[in-house]
């Protein structure tokens, strides 16, 4: 069965540190992809980054970055030089090879002390 | 470019009464996925269509949930005889299906308060 685990449910960080989200995913399935997602206070999920199971390398978009290891089933999503404006709820998701279901962890809570 | 749309963004209404909402999907897509949210948690899984053809419908709540996309654009989620436990935000997504797992993009969705 196809499980993403968010751990952290609240996280405060003052502004221009950076923070570390983490995410833990279990499946037996070979091929996946996991994703990021922001919700932000108005509701609406928004996509932040698609990675698949045989694409381990690191992605860097602005200050946003992404920590795929397959060897401990986690997908770590880091902001640097926090702002006000990440503060949101943030999804990690999994997915299967053909996409028909999306599996979400319970997200992480962040808000950025100005 | 047009999002995904819901409508209506918030409806309120009283226990057994039936409601429905409706989403619009990106045009070019034809996958649309329904999910419900409750406070704290992430995103569930309802149901999906690929064009008009309803694919997994498993998930959903109970056979008082139904869901139609008649000409393979708009969907509309149905639930009857609503219960104070069917408050929650309802999602929809789409994206378009490559035979692999594709972004889905979430429409603003339409939160469900049952008294």
């Amino acid at each position: 069965a196809q499980k993403v685990t968010q751990a952290q449910t609240e996280i405060s960080v003052v502004e221009k540190e950076d923070v570390t989200l983490d995410c833990v995913y279990e499946t037996r399935d070979t091929t996946y992809y996991l994703f990021w997602y922001k919700q932000p206070p108005s509701g609406e999920l928004v996509f932040l980054i698609r990675r698949n199971s045989f694409d381990e390398q690191n992605e860097i978009s602005g200050r946003y970055s992404w920590n795929f290891q397959k060897s401990t089933s986690s997908f770590n999503f880091t902001i640097t030089a926090s702002q006000v404006v990440d503060s949101a709820v943030y999804f990690c998701a999994l997915s299967e090879a053909t996409g028909n279901q999306f599996y979400f962890g319970t997200g992480t809570s962040l808000t950025v002390i100005p | 470019d047009t999002g995904v749309s819901q409508d209506p963004r918030h409806k309120i209404t009283k226990r057994g009464q039936n409601v429905t909402f409706r989403c619009d999907p990106i045009s070019e897509h034809n996958r649309l996925y329904w999910y419900r949210q409750t406070l704290g948690q992430g995103p569930e899984f309802l149901t999906y269509f690929q064009n008009e053809a309803q694919l997994e419908k498993s998930r959903l709540l109970s056979d008082r949930f139904s869901a139609e996309r008649p000409k393979g654009s708009f969907s509309t989620l149905e639930i009857q005889r609503t219960e104070q436990g069917d408050s929650a935000m309802y999602l929809c997504a789409s994206n378009w299906d490559r035979g692999r797992s594709e972004t889905q993009y979430f429409g603003p969705g339409t939160r469900l308060l049952v008294l």
